[in-house]
C-alpha cells in the first residue's frame, strides 16, 4: 500500500505570496495532520482534521489554513508568506478507528519543502 | 502541559557500539501515548513504537529496545550494535490528538 504522499516536493516562494501543499493519505486513513518543521527543531503541530472536521489547531497566525476533501486527502494554505514561514511542512496520516480516538499513530509523508526568499 | 526533553542534541559512536537515547517527558493526562520517530537525512519521519501510559513493559525488535519508566517520567531508546543506517536523528513525542516532539538527537555512527 502506497505511504503519505505529498505535492508539491520543492517549493520557492518570494515574500507575500501564498502557497498551497497538498497531502494525501494512507488509504483508509480517515485523519490527517499537518506539521511545520524549522531546521534544528523538531515537528510543530498546526492542524489536525478527521473526517473533514477540524479536530485541532496549533499555535500559528490565522495566515495558514486547511481543510479536508471528502476523499481525505488535504490542502494547507498559507497566506502573505513570510521569510520565517521557510521550512519543512510534514504532513501525516492515521487511522483513529483503528487505534482508537486520540494518540493513534501519525504516519508521516515525505515533506514539503518551502523557501521564502 | 505536554512537553517532551532530549538533552542530547549529538551523539557519535563507532558501528556495532550500543547507544542510548534519552527522552523525559512531562504531561498532566493519566491516559498519555509515547512515541518514538526517525528522521533520516531524507527528512521523511519514520514511525519506530508507539507506547501507552497504561503499559510499562519494556519491548524489544530486533536491535532496537525501549525502557519506559513512569518514575522518572522516561522512555529511552537503546540501539544495539549500532550501524551505519542507524545514522538519523531520533525524535521522541507525546500527545493524545497531536504530537508534541523534543528537539531532536542526532545520531552519527561511524564505520
Amino acid at each position: 500500500d502506497a505511504g503519505v504522499t505529498q505535492s508539491p516536493t520543492h517549493l520557492i516562494k518570494t515574500r507575500g505570496q501564498h502557497v498551497t501543499l497538498r497531502c494525501s493519505p494512507i488509504s483508509g486513513h480517515k485523519s490527517v495532520s499537518w506539521y511545520q518543521q524549522v531546521l534544528g527543531q523538531g515537528p510543530q503541530f498546526i492542524f489536525q482534521y478527521y473526517e473533514k472536521e477540524e479536530r485541532g489547531r496549533g499555535n500559528f497566525p490565522d495566515r495558514f489554513s486547511a481543510r479536508q476533501f471528502p476523499n481525505y486527502s488535504s490542502e494547507l494554505n498559507v497566506n502573505a508568506l513570510l521569510l520565517g514561514d521557510s521550512a519543512l511542512y510534514l504532513c501525516a496520516s492515521s487511522s483513529p478507528e483503528r487505534e482508537g480516538l486520540g494518540g493513534e499513530t501519525q504516519y508521516f509523508g515525505p515533506g514539503t519543502r518551502l523557501l521564502v526568499l | 502541559a505536554q512537553k517532551v526533553t532530549q538533552a542530547q542534541t549529538e551523539i557519535s559512536v563507532v558501528e556495532k557500539e550500543d547507544v542510548t537515547l534519552d527522552c523525559v517527558y512531562e504531561t498532566r493526562d493519566t491516559t498519555y501515548y509515547l512515541f518514538w520517530y526517525k528522521q533520516p537525512p531524507s527528512g521523511e519521519l519514520v514511525f519506530l513504537i508507539r507506547r501507552n501510559s497504561f503499559d510499562e513493559q519494556n519491548e524489544i525488535s530486533g536491535r532496537y529496545s525501549w525502557n519506559f519508566q513512569k518514575s522518572t517520567s522516561s522512555f529511552n531508546f537503546t540501539i544495539t550494535a549500532s550501524q551505519v543506517v542507524d545514522s538519523a536523528v531520533y525524535f521522541c513525542a507525546t500527545g493524545t490528538d497531536k504530537l508534541i516532539f523534543g528537539t531532536g538527537t542526532r545520531l552519527q555512527v561511524f564505520p
